[in-house]
């Protein structure tokens, strides 16, 4: 089965700095790679997604890059925000719908 | 209008018993899913079901089980609960992609488990 990889555990970084989180996948089947956001107590979110006939999405600060060769994609955040703390999960998917989850990553924003 | 709703949110009971936890979509998705969040907030998939097939974590135990009344629901019930089933539950559905892709999942607000 596919095996999901998250880095760091935990991200701290300046407001207005830039964070980025890095996943790796093993199935090269997959295809299909969202990014969800998760806030203290509330259910994940999802913030942008990618699929592997695309190498890079933007959606105003946030964007994913894909490297499938690699089989590594990243989140990147840019002019961070003390809202844009969270534990941010990446998850890769091929046929069937069948879902595998990052480990997460603690991201802190300090004002 | 919640798009996934579960109930109840927070669930105390004591070791042994049985228990079920509802969830709702009113996306008109064809696949619902239940995951597991534990302590150290890993979230690790349970079940995803849709009219055509169940497929089972195999680390399940197969205390757990899903039942589906209808496409909108699919709830989860676990017998003789476990200290180690303290986590948080979500449910979460997607539509099948008509390549059958995955596509965007909807999670439900999660439903606290707390085994004493």
């Amino acid at each position: 089965g596919e095996n999901v990889e998250q880095h760091p555990s935990t991200l701290s970084v300046q407001e207005g700095d830039s964070a980025v989180i890095k996943c790796t996948y093993s199935d090269s089947a997959s295809n299909y790679f969202p990014w969800y956001k998760q806030e203290l107590g509330k259910r994940p979110q999802l913030i942008i997604d990618i699929r592997s006939n695309v190498g890079e999405k933007k959606d105003q600060r946030i964007a994913v890059t894909l490297n499938k060769t690699a089989k590594h994609f990243s989140l990147h955040i840019t002019e961070t925000q003390p809202e844009d703390s969270a534990v941010y999960f990446c998850a890769a998917s091929s046929l069937g719908n069948q879902f595998y989850f990052g480990t997460g990553t603690s991201l802190t924003v300090i004002p | 209008d919640t798009a996934v709703s579960q109930t109840p949110k927070y669930l105390v009971t004591q070791m042994g018993n049985d228990k079920s936890i509802k969830c709702e979509q009113n996306l008109g998705h064809d696949t619902m899913y239940w995951y597991k969040q534990d302590s150290k907030k890993f979230l690790k998939i349970m079940f995803s079901y849709n009219n055509k097939e169940l497929i089972i974590n195999e680390t399940v135990p197969n205390r757990f089980s899903p039942k589906s009344p209808d496409k909108a629901h699919l709830n989860l019930h676990i017998n003789s609960l476990e200290l180690g089933d303290s986590a948080v539950y979500f449910c979460a559905s997607s539509q099948d992609n008509i390549l059958g892709l995955a596509d965007t999942q909807y999670f439900g607000p999660g439903t606290r488990l707390t085994v004493l």
